[in-house]
């Protein structure tokens, strides 16, 4: 199953709203999750299933979508999240991750 | 809260092999399902194995299948990658992760260990 992810990165300033969609190939009904990864460190889980928010991860971070598009969605951009954001689906092996949104501040 | 440590990466040359290790602690190890993933320099994600929380099953990438062998040791709460007839392209650093279904959401990683094929 291919996941296209879009934009690969963006720009945008800080209390900014900024989305990330993702497209997979085949209908993958609800199972994608959503990663954080900042340089240098291990990905981060912030949403599963589709919308689910992780215990500790700020609301400001949620997840929609079902079927073959999905988004992410940072309600206002704040300076620690500065990251790559990654979707993940599992559906089906082989387990597939888009090819990431490099975020950075304007 | 669960913690995963891997280790056991380092230089190869291309056809050699190498083992990596992931110790994990803070979980009930035996019912949790594991997973390699590795990033090579400058991209994105690739999942590479899996492996069930009992050890019967194990699924691999189309990329490392014939080569890597992923398996668990759930008296000593370790996951292994062993990978075999090394190629450039499997330069990266390797992740070990984990969550409750072998499908399902990666809720802990560990810091990653580097893999360098080359001569």
């Amino acid at each position: 199953i291919q996941m296209t992810q879009s934009p690969s990165s963006l720009s945008a300033s800080l209390g900014d709203r900024v989305t990330i969609t993702c497209q997979a190939s085949q209908d993958i009904r609800d199972y994608l999750n959503w990663y954080q990864q900042k340089p240098g460190k291990a990905p981060k889980l912030l949403i599963y299933d589709a919308s689910n928010l992780e215990t500790g991860v700020p609301s400001r971070f949620s997840g929609s979508g079902s079927g073959t598009t999905f988004s992410f969605t940072i309600s206002s951009l704040q300076p620690e999240d500065i990251a790559t954001y990654y979707c993940q689906q599992y559906d089906d092996f082989p387990i597939t991750f888009g090819g990431g949104t490099k975020v950075e501040i304007k | 809260e669960g913690q995963l440590l891997d280790s056991g990466g380092g230089l190869v040359q291309p056809g050699g092999s190498l083992r990596l290790s992931c110790a994990v602690s803070g979980l009930t190890f035996s019912s949790y399902a594991m997973t390699w993933v590795r990033q090579a320099p400058g991209k994105g994600l690739e999942w590479v194995s899996g492996i069930t929380a009992t050890g019967g099953n194990t699924y691999y990438a189309d990329s490392v299948k014939g080569r890597f062998t992923m398996s668990r040791d759930n008296s000593n709460n370790q996951v292994y990658l062993h990978m075999a007839s090394l190629r450039a392209e499997d330069t990266a650093i390797y992740y070990c992760a984990t969550g409750r279904y072998i499908q399902g959401r990666f809720d802990y990683w560990g810091q990653g260990t580097v893999v360098t094929v080359s001569s």
